[in-house]
């Protein structure tokens, strides 16, 4: 199974603030990585997919980006909306995995 | 519009199987494919399995002795089988389009005597 890393398992960030989420592949998955945001007691809402293509109806200070087999999730500026749980899925090969996922908190 | 909404018993006894239902409207089940992923109370999200738009079916290797995902088209129904089930299998379970590109609200299953 294709492992994913994710990385921080947690941090805190300001109101404005630049934020980077990563995740490292185990093996090659080309661009089939897709970012999802979940907020206390809601489903996963899917923010990018392909690696770089933004979720009809996602805020663009968020993006996507990838570099080898380390993917980033990035918030421009920092929203108070934006605080969540953030993971990160391969859809490359069966069977799917997930990171562990990103806790994002207002410090 | 594009609805996925799970159904199913909320609590299960340990041994016992696990039946739920995810109901669709929006699309058609021949043309898109549904997963289904569950998340432990607290915990991380994980891939349980699929049903193709075709109607193969692929499935976590960690569950697959005991899992089972089948759909009635003309029902727009997608059915998750899982016997055996322990309490570490409590948890929210969701089905969602196409690898997350829409998602149901989820059904809460709790295992437990």
């Amino acid at each position: 199974d294709i492992q994913m890393t994710q990385s921080p398992s947690s941090m805190s960030a300001s109101l404005g603030d630049r934020v980077t989420i990563t995740c490292r592949a185990s093996q090659d998955i080309g661009n089939y990585l897709s970012w999802f945001q979940q907020k206390p007691g809601k489903s996963p809402r899917r923010m990018i997919y392909g690696a770089t293509n933004l979720a009809a109806g996602v805020p663009s200070r968020f993006s996507g980006s990838r570099s080898g087999s380390d993917y980033s999730l990035t918030i421009s500026s920092l929203e108070s909306e934006d605080m969540a749980i953030y993971y990160c899925l391969q859809s490359i090969q069966y069977p799917y995995t997930f990171g562990a996922g990103t806790k994002l908190e207002l410090k | 519009q594009v609805q996925l909404k799970e159904s199913g018993p909320g609590l299960v006894q340990p041994s016992q199987t696990l039946s739920l239902t995810c109901t669709v409207s929006g699309f058609s089940l021949t043309s898109y494919n549904v997963h289904w992923v569950r998340q432990p109370p607290g915990k991380g999200l994980e891939w349980m399995g699929v049903i193709w738009s075709g109607g193969n079916t692929d499935y976590n290797s960690a569950l697959k002795p005991r899992l089972s995902i089948s759909r009635d088209t003309s029902k727009s129904q997608v059915f998750l089988t899982m016997n055996s089930l322990q309490t570490e299998d409590t948890g929210i379970y969701y089905c969602n389009r196409n690898s997350g590109s829409y998602w149901g609200q989820g059904v809460m299953v709790t295992v437990s005597s």
